[in-house]
């Protein structure tokens, strides 16, 4: 039971690549979210999912897409990498009695663009 | 939006010292979480907190939610050298997802 699994775990891009960072659950929870991290700036998030075919925006969306093709999945996309989007990207799912709460999170995804 | 102001940013403390930190905001939210988080990996829960007031205990760590629903704090007793780490508060209002604090980086001193 890997509960929420990042890929990559690494990855190093060039200013205007373009990636996709992959997320999959087997925890079958609804909601799932896409944090990133910064030094001294906390878990800021990029965008959520509340179901299956559902994303709303979170604090810092630009340069951002996602998708939620089904339950288990949601990735975030780069379309043109810029500097200011190296960080550590965290999937996380919401495991708590109440929703939105108690997020439980992948491993991460660290990216560097050079 | 909703922001969680952390502090300390950072502690430095002698084993066996306790620890305190806290979180307060001026928005009012339904659910109070305390995370750390060790190098190379992702935040993990340590309390969960339901109910303005609740105190809860999980071994050495404490933590309470503010009466006023607007803060939150956690204790550490007597720390050891696995302490070390950054911890998170978290809040939510129930309709939106987990905010963070900004975090605050525990050393401890052998």
């Amino acid at each position: 039971n890997a509960g929420v699994t990042q890929t990559p775990k690494f990855q190093v891009l060039k200013t205007g690549q373009s990636m996709t960072l992959q997320c999959a659950q087997d925890m079958n929870h609804n909601s799932m979210y896409w944090y990133r991290q910064d030094p001294g700036m906390g878990l800021r998030l990029i965008y959520y999912s509340a179901s299956e075919g559902t994303t709303d925006k979170g604090e810092v969306p630009n340069g951002y897409n996602v998708s939620r093709l089904n339950k288990r999945e949601f990735s975030l996309r780069l379309e043109s990498a810029a500097p200011s989007q190296t960080s550590v990207y965290f999937c996380a799912i919401a495991t708590g009695k109440v929703v939105n709460t108690e997020a439980f999170f992948g491993q991460g995804t660290r990216l560097t663009v050079v | 939006g909703q922001q969680l102001n952390q502090s300390p940013q950072s502690m430095f403390i002698q084993e066996g010292e306790d620890v305190s930190m806290n979180c307060t905001s001026s928005s009012i939210f339904n659910t109070w979480l305390w995370y750390k988080q060790d190098p190379g990996e992702g935040p993990v829960l340590l309390i969960a907190l339901y109910k303005a007031g609740e105190l809860t205990s999980n071994g050495r760590l404490t933590a309470q939610f503010g009466i006023t629903r607007k803060d939150s704090f956690l204790n550490i007793s007597a720390s050891i050298p696995s302490d070390v780490g950054i911890y998170f508060c978290a809040a939510s209002s129930g309709n939106t997802p987990l905010v963070f604090g900004k975090g605050t980086r525990l050393s401890v001193i052998a």
